[in-house]
C-alpha cells in the first residue's frame, strides 16, 4: 500500500459527459501529480501541484483541469468527455519538491462509451 | 516527441534467466534515472534508481547499467521468477528528480517456468 488513494477505482460514462476524479497524497506530501496511462502511450504527466500551486504542466488537454485544496487532496477535472480519453489515470504524491521517489495510487479507470 | 525510448514492448524469459530492458534518452540535462514495476491492477512503484555520476547500482537480482555518453540505461533482472513478471517502466528527470518524470512506454514482462 503506497498511501496514495484514487478515488473512484473504476467509473463508466458516455460521450461529453465530465468526471471528477479524486486523489488523497500520502500523508504529509506536498506534491502531487497527475498521470493519464494508456496502451500506446504509456504513462503521461499531465499535471503537478504542490502545497496548493501549480507547479509543473505536461500534456494536459484543455478540457482538463485540475486543483490542489487547502487539505492537500487533488482532483481532476475531465469534461466534454471523448472515447480517446478512455484510460487509466494515476495521481502520486512526493514528499517535497527535493526528493524522487513517486508513491503512486492504484489509479482510476475511466471507459468513455 | 518521445524523450524516452524503452525496448523491447514486451519480453519472455525462462526461469533463472537474464531478464533485460533497455532505455535511451535524449536530453542531456535529466540526472535522475529510476525503473518502475506495475502489477496489474497496481500502480507503478519505485524498483531502482540511478545517478549520472555511477555506471551501475545494483539491489539485490536488479541492476541498473547507465552509459552516459551514449545516453542509455539498463535494467537487468539476474535469476528471473514469475513473480517478477510485471510491466516495467524506465523514467527520467532534470534537476536530481524535482521535475516530472517522463516516463518509457513500458515493457511487459513474462517470467515462465
Amino acid at each position: 500500500d503506497s498511501g496514495v488513494t484514487q478515488t473512484p477505482k473504476h467509473l463508466i460514462t458516455a460521450t461529453g459527459q465530465r468526471v471528477t476524479l479524486r486523489c488523497s497524497p500520502r500523508s504529509g506530501d506536498l506534491s502531487v501529480y497527475w498521470y493519464q496511462q494508456s496502451l500506446d502511450q504509456g504513462l503521461q504527466f499531465l499535471i503537478q501541484y504542490y502545497n496548493g500551486e501549480e507547479r509543473a504542466k505536461g500534456n494536459i488537454l484543455e478540457r482538463f483541469s485540475a486543483q490542489q485544496f487547502p487539505d492537500l487532496h487533488s482532483e481532476l477535472n475531465l469534461s466534454s468527455l471523448e472515447l480517446g480519453d478512455s484510460a487509466l489515470y494515476f495521481c502520486a504524491s512526493r514528499a517535497g519538491v527535493n526528493t524522487g521517489e513517486l508513491f503512486f495510487g492504484e489509479g482510476s479507470r475511466l471507459t468513455v462509451l | 516527441q518521445q524523450q524516452v525510448k524503452q525496448s523491447p514492448q514486451s519480453l519472455i524469459v525462462q526461469k533463472g534467466g537474464i531478464s533485460i530492458i533497455n532505455c535511451a534518452y535524449e536530453n542531456t540535462a535529466f540526472d535522475y534515472f529510476p525503473w518502475y514495476q506495475q502489477f496489474p491492477g497496481k500502480g507503478p512503484a519505485l524498483l531502482i534508481a540511478i545517478r549520472p555520476d555511477v555506471s551501475e547500482k545494483k539491489e539485490g537480482r536488479f541492476t541498473i547499467s547507465f552509459n552516459k555518453s551514449a545516453k542509455q540505461f539498463s535494467l537487468h533482472i539476474m535469476d528471473s521468477q514469475p513473480g517478477d513478471s510485471a510491466t516495467y517502466f524506465c523514467a527520467a528527470a532534470r534537476n536530481s528528480g524535482n521535475t516530472p518524470l517522463v516516463f518509457g512506454k513500458g515493457t511487459r514482462l513474462s517470467v515462465i517456468a
